[in-house]
């Protein structure tokens, strides 16, 4: 059983589409953080939140902290074939405590 | 500034053989972290070293050793390969920014055992 749930588990879309990928737990964290990992090489962080209700966004991305630190969200605006990866959550109870989801692959079609 | 270089990017082993994965980080980190990903498992902690001369077990530490040499290196070591550590494994290191802490992850090792 993941301590984070990721879904979808699966996207595909074509360019220009909006999205929103979750990322949900029965804990509450401390943070948490979104990745994108593309094949063969290793996840790149794109963003951290920390506060209950905290917004934050990075280009066409907007990620979410739900009020009770419990859950999460990624939105793309106008998907790119580049936003093509792995997006992962990883939820942070203590500075060496951290779990991760099993990841949303998404696919964006030129 | 190669951030965490990992070595070896590939490796095939027969079940028993024993081999160490490299890891070393040039951002003076704190703290080195070992994961190891597997499809719709996620990533998963093997060990992590707090700082240097430290070490802890992490979410699935059985089957592994560690050592953080310095405070630059963290290896990863099998004693006695098994097929179920068929996996991609991943070193990361981290350190605090502010009110979280940054992670960065190296390319990975694909590491097959028969």
């Amino acid at each position: 059983t993941q301590l984070l749930e990721q879904s979808p588990q699966f996207l595909s879309i074509q360019e220009g589409e909006n999205l929103t990928v979750y990322c949900n737990s029965s804990s509450v964290f401390s943070s948490l953080q979104w990745y994108r990992q593309e094949p063969g090489e290793g996840p790149v962080l794109l963003v951290t939140v920390v506060t209950g209700g905290e917004v934050k966004k990075l280009k066409r991305l907007t990620f979410q902290f739900g009020d009770a630190r419990k859950d999460s969200s990624l939105h793309i605006t106008a998907a790119q074939p580049g936003d093509t990866g792995l997006y992962l959550c990883a939820g942070g109870s203590n500075n060496n405590d951290m779990r991760f989801g099993a990841g949303t692959r998404l696919t964006v079609k030129p | 500034n190669a951030g965490v270089t990992q070595t070896p990017k590939f490796q095939v082993l027969k079940t028993g053989q024993s081999m160490t994965l490299q890891c070393a980080q040039d951002m003076n980190h704190n703290s080195m972290y070992w994961y190891r990903q597997d499809p719709g498992m996620g990533l998963r902690l093997i060990y992590y070293s707090a700082s240097e001369g430290t070490t802890d077990k992490g979410e699935v530490p059985n089957g592994y050793n560690v050592s953080r040499l310095n405070k630059r290196e963290f290896s990863l070591r099998l004693e006695s390969a098994a097929p179920s550590q068929t996996s991609v494994y991943f070193c990361a290191s981290r350190d605090y920014f502010g009110q979280s802490y940054e992670q960065y992850f190296g390319p990975g090792t694909r590491l097959t055992v028969t």
